[in-house]
């Protein structure tokens, strides 16, 4: 049964530092997502990595993928208020069939001034 | 409106009512979902569709009834509301290329099982 956690559930940081979140998950995958979901909104897309090394940046957030560790990263540079929200990491739930995304529990954000 | 919409956004009912949440999609995307979310647990799979009169279970299925007569319309159907059912319910559609399974999600369902 394929799990995904992502750690730290949890994360405070002061505006202009820098931080990364992580995403493991347990069986073979070459493809996963990121969402972001802001307080009582619903979830949007923020990154898709399909291949081992894949690397995607968006203004102060870059996601990479090693599908060889199982491991996806989030770095957030500079980090600012308003990337205040929960992160979700998403990966596919079998190899080769694309029909089921399972979540991590996300990580809530709070950057603080 | 384009995109994905849910119908209602908040909605308080009795336990051992029935609930019908719905999910309409512009898109014409073939597959579509629903999750539920909870504190704790993140999004979890109740079911999905890969095209109309197709449909299967996800993670927690049970108590939920789904359909997909049309493309664009998926119901979830609470056959009687228990109170562990009190969640927020997310419909999403899923882009059709094969690569990726990119989802897009409706704006949520807030229910509230007294």
């Amino acid at each position: 049964e394929l799990k995904v956690e992502q750690n730290p559930l949890f994360l405070s940081m002061q505006e202009g530092k820098n931080y990364t979140i992580y995403c493991n998950y347990s069986t073979t995958s070459d493809r996963l997502y990121w969402y972001r979901q802001d307080p009582g909104k619903s979830l949007e897309s923020l990154f898709v990595l399909l291949s081992n090394g894949a690397v995607k940046q968006e203004g102060r957030l870059m996601a990479s993928l090693d599908t060889k560790a199982r491991l996806s990263t989030l770095h957030i540079t500079a980090a600012v208020h308003d990337l205040s929200a929960t992160y979700f990491c998403a990966v596919d739930g079998r190899r080769g069939a694309t029909n089921k995304l399972i979540f991590g529990t996300g990580t809530l954000l709070a950057v603080q001034p | 409106d384009a995109g994905i919409t849910q119908s209602p956004r908040y909605k308080i009912t009795e336990t051992g009512r029935q609930v019908t949440l719905m999910c309409h999609q512009t898109w014409s995307h073939s597959y579509m979902f629903w999750y539920r979310q909870d504190l704790g647990h993140g999004l979890r799979l109740i079911y999905y569709s890969a095209a109309a009169d197709i449909t299967d279970k996800g993670e927690v299925p049970d108590g939920y009834v789904v359909s997909r007569s049309k493309t664009e319309n998926f119901p979830l159907t609470l056959e009687s509301a228990t109170r562990s059912q009190t969640s927020v319910y997310f419909c999403a559609s899923r882009t059709p290329t094969w690569e990726a399974n990119e989802q897009f999600f409706g704006p949520g369902t807030r229910l509230t099982v007294l």
